[in-house]
């Protein structure tokens, strides 16, 4: 299993551009979520699904779009990008089975926006 | 709000010494408790998961602790080596109908000295 992947690994964006982080599992977990991490901050829920076609907001979605139309996959969309979304972004994914719920990480992308 | 708080932010210790890494939450409703590793840089590491029920998980060199009561949880690293040095984060999970939400501490950074 390759776990949980996410590109790019780096990103520079101008303010307002939009792009799309891509994030993948092939786990079969039914339950993915976006987070982001800044420095004096931790980590901060963005968005977050419990299945294919069913996503949630988190504690920071503003600015980011989330869908979910496969088991595997979990894009994140900025819209319009902000001097504010400069941070590095973890996907995980986890699972019910035994009713664990342990969460499985992406190695990050770290996005700059200029 | 569920807050999660992990004291102290840097630790500094020689190579060989024993070590407890301390994690605490404001609302002992917890599903379960997670601890995780990461290297500058990188992803985030699970290490151990303990259950609501659970008191104790061990893995190797690490044994992780859980006291809902006082809202408490440590980690112990035995015997500690420089490749232990990374940031170590707990996270806490409200409900299994919440299985991706994570609610992180803002962690401990562990340096071990040759």
């Amino acid at each position: 299993n390759a776990g949980v992947t996410q590109t790019p690994k780096f990103q520079v964006l101008k303010t307002g551009q939009s792009m799309t982080l891509q994030c993948a599992q092939d786990m079969n977990h039914e339950y993915m979520s976006w987070y982001r991490q800044d420095p004096g901050m931790g980590l901060r829920l963005i968005h977050y699904s419990v299945g294919a076609g069913i996503t949630d907001q988190g504690e920071v979605p503003n600015g980011y779009n989330v869908s979910r139309s496969t088991t595997e996959d979990f894009p994140l969309r900025l819209l319009s990008a902000a001097p504010s979304q400069t941070s590095v972004y973890f996907c995980a994914s986890s699972y019910s089975r035994w009713n664990s719920f342990e969460q499985y990480f992406g190695p990050g992308t770290r996005l700059t926006v200029t | 709000k569920q807050e999660v708080t992990q004291i102290p932010a840097a630790l500094s210790v020689p190579e060989g010494e024993n070590l407890v890494l301390n994690c605490s939450f404001t609302d002992s409703a917890i599903y379960n408790l997670q601890w995780f590793r990461q290297d500058p840089g990188k992803g985030l590491t699970s290490l151990l998961l303990i259950q609501s029920s659970q008191r104790e998980q061990t893995s190797g060199r690490l044994n992780a602790s859980l006291d809902k009561s006082s809202g408490r949880s440590t980690l112990y690293i035995a015997a500690s080596q420089p490749g232990d040095s990374a940031t170590y984060l707990c996270a806490v999970r409200r409900g299994g109908n919440q299985g991706g939400k994570l609610i992180f501490g803002q962690g401990t950074e562990l340096s071990v000295k040759p």
